[in-house]
């Protein structure tokens, strides 16, 4: 079982439609979550971080449900720009690494 | 600021040749990250260094791949001889510091390899 799993979607939405990702994580070790935005033939950025309380970042809203192992990531009033591979990623404090889900693919049409 | 620099951006060459990518990370980051990034995965780390010294290289396949960073600053990362699954895309990343959740990881553009 992957460490970090994610549905590779893609999933097709139209522009101002509200979007859900969800992600998965099997090592409960795992402390701290993030999500990263990676768009066509470029490098991974950080979108934000992801805290049990929530964290909302504009459009964007982030959960930790460490009692399901699972993490979300909601999308409000979808852009074409939001148009990328979102990225769901654990931190492993035993070994100071990132682990890396596969991604989710958004494509937002017009 | 400058951000992370990796060259060459493309390299196509044949199984069992040699190959080589540089990285030179935010001036002032200890800490340099490589990943393989395989089509339709997330990054995987393969290396890791806190200035010169190796953090982490526990999934780099040592039989083939090796990587410096003598000085603490620039790294590079070879393959010898490459296999057709090496195929992906090599990020480099640096950090401030590693250690903690948040020291933020800086990517560079990466280097597309197709072996063939």
């Amino acid at each position: 079982r992957k460490e970090v799993e994610q549905d590779p979607g893609p999933f097709n939405v139209p522009e101002g439609a509200t979007v859900a990702f969800n992600c998965t994580y099997s090592n409960s070790a795992s402390q701290s979550f993030f999500w990263y935005r990676q768009d066509c033939r470029k490098e991974p950025k950080l979108l934000m971080s992801v805290y049990s309380s929530g964290n909302e970042d504009g459009r964007f809203t982030a959960q930790l449900n460490r009692a399901s192992q699972y993490i979300s990531l909601l999308i409000r009033d979808s852009k074409l720009s939001d148009s990328a591979t979102y990225l769901c990623v654990g931190w492993m404090d035993s070994s100071y690494k990132l682990i890396f889900g596969s991604g989710t693919r958004l494509l937002v049409r017009p | 600021e400058a951000g992370v620099a990796q060259s060459p951006r493309y390299k196509i060459i044949e199984k069992r040749q040699s190959v080589a990518f540089w990285c030179n990370p935010i001036s002032g980051h200890a800490t340099l990250y490589w990943y393989q990034q395989i089509l339709g995965q997330g990054p995987k780390l393969l290396i890791q260094f806190q200035n010169n010294g190796v953090v982490d290289d526990s999934q780099l396949p040592k039989d083939r791949f090796s990587a410096e960073r003598l000085k603490g600053v620039d790294s590079t990362l070879k393959i010898q001889p490459a296999k057709l699954e090496d195929s992906a895309v090599y990020l480099c990343a640096s950090s401030l510091d590693f250690g903690r959740a948040y020291n933020e990881q800086f990517f560079g553009p990466g280097t597309r390899l197709t072996v063939l």
